[in-house]
């Protein structure tokens, strides 16, 4: 069973709109959470994190919204370019037990 | 290069070979992790390195699956007796000491079996 979910396979995004990335877990133990992207032949690349005693955190144009209660964190980019097409996963890590677990992905568009 | 390299990019395998995949991670990284990711999915851990101990193996598959980090920098999947469900994406990332720090990935080595 998935331990992280990310139900939108794919979206679609005007240039210069916000873009919203959703991501929902499971076990409340984990405590850190982390964004990658991930262009076509490339590995993944570090993007944004988030640690559970936080709500919220920024770098730039991405912020990353954590709600505990819910067991859900998202990712925004505003405003979106077109250089932010690619895949999106979500990632969780439990108390630094040294194994990230992936969420299946979301491939994001931004259309000119 | 400054960022970690994997060799074969692409691997094309018959039934029952055996594979090995390298990885080269960044210069001084202490640990080096192994993930697969299928079509479609998000890459599944498969293990861990700190240095040449391999702390985490709990995510290979089977028996069939193998690593190993010698001298505590370039690491080798290995994958006896291939089948048609190990066909993947095989991603080997550093960081630098392990814990909360970045894990750098490399491209990847795309296997498919026959």
């Amino acid at each position: 069973d998935q331990q992280v979910k990310q139900n939108s396979p794919s979206l679609s995004v005007q240039e210069g709109r916000i873009s919203i990335l959703n991501c929902d877990y499971t076990n409340s133990m984990f405590d850190y959470f982390l964004w990658y992207k991930k262009y076509p032949a490339e590995g993944p690349t570090f993007l944004i994190s988030i640690s559970s005693i936080k709500d919220k955190n920024e770098d730039g144009r991405f912020t990353v919204f954590l709600n505990k209660s819910a067991k859900h964190l998202s990712l925004h980019i505003v405003p979106s370019q077109p250089g932010d097409s690619a895949v999106y996963f979500c990632a969780v890590d439990l108390q630094g037990a040294q194994k990230l677990v992936f969420g299946q992905g979301t491939r994001l568009t931004i259309n000119p | 290069g400054a960022g970690v390299s994997q060799s074969p990019r692409y691997k094309v395998a018959k039934r029952g070979q055996d594979v090995a995949l390298r990885c080269d991670p960044i210069s001084g990284h202490v640990s080096l992790f192994w993930y697969q990711q299928a079509l479609g999915q998000g890459p599944e851990f498969l293990t861990y390195f700190q240095n040449e101990a391999q702390l985490d193996k709990s995510g290979l598959p089977s028996d069939r699956f193998f690593a190993e980090r010698p001298e505590g920098s370039v690491s080798t999947l290995k994958i006896q007796r291939t089948q048609q469900e190990d066909s993947a994406v095989y991603l080997c990332a550093s960081s630098l000491a392990g814990g909360l720090d970045e894990q750098f990935f490399g491209p990847g080595t795309r296997l498919t079996v026959l």
